[in-house]
């Protein structure tokens, strides 16, 4: 149980470009998503919190009109990296909390990995 | 605030020896604690989790974490380690909006 699926895995395109990810929990509902990026050998660094139905909160330095995050449904979130440029390049890991208490831990995706030419 | 500390970025153990990944954590409230594995070019999968109910975990793949508070330590543990084991551990610390992620252990499992 707990599933969560991330797609697509690997994505190269042109600077410029925009850029959809999709986050789904497929076995759960999930009113809470979170989005992350993780560069080499480094942790996760938290960008921002997406609700279901509400706009995502995000985390300091995070450029908003640069990573747009919609929550449309109990089940799908997608993050949106819009005009990327090469220092957009990185692995971004999106996961979903399972509904309960707050002590319910987050379940993650795979993972998609962008690289801007 | 919360915060995490993973002492030893690298750990390098034998195939079959005792696997020891330290955490110490902080936190102004009572803490829930994780501990999640992560594959290279993957995700990150949940090992355990801490919630209060009892302070030895149990977890998967044979691991096992146990919680001091006195020490404020989250210790990942297993008996024996297997090739398969090799591969980037993170501690975390949170809960209902968000995890606090410490920096990661690689832990490297040679012949």
């Amino acid at each position: 149980g707990a599933v969560v699926s991330q797609h697509p895995s690997w994505v190269i395109c042109k600077s410029g470009t925009s850029v959809k990810i999709e986050c789904r929990s497929l076995d759960f509902q999930a009113t809470t998503m979170f989005w992350y990026r993780q560069f080499p050998k480094q942790s996760l660094m938290l960008m921002a919190t997406s609700n279901e139905g509400s706009k995502a909160t995000y985390e300091q330095g995070v450029e908003k009109d640069k990573f747009l995050i919609n929550h449309a449904s109990l089940t799908l979130s997608t993050l949106t990296v819009t005009s990327a440029h090469p220092e957009d390049s990185s692995f971004y890991i999106c996961s979903a909390r399972t509904p309960g208490p707050r002590y319910q831990p987050q379940h993650f995706g795979d993972g998609t990995r962008l690289s801007i030419l | 605030a919360q915060s995490v500390t993973q002492l030893g970025s690298h750990v390098s153990v034998s195939e079959g020896a005792l696997v020891l990944l330290r955490c110490n954590y902080s936190s102004s409230v009572p803490p829930y604690l994780f501990w999640y594995v992560q594959y290279p070019n993957q995700g990150l999968q949940l090992l355990l989790k801490y919630t209060s109910a009892a302070t030895l975990v149990k977890g998967i793949n044979g691991f096992e974490a146990e919680f001091k508070k006195s020490e404020t330590s989250f210790h990942l543990t297993k008996p024996s380690a297997h090739m398969s084991d090799a591969a980037e551990y993170f501690c975390a610390v949170g809960g209902y909006n968000k995890l606090i992620f410490g920096a990661g252990t690689r832990l490297a499992v040679h012949p």
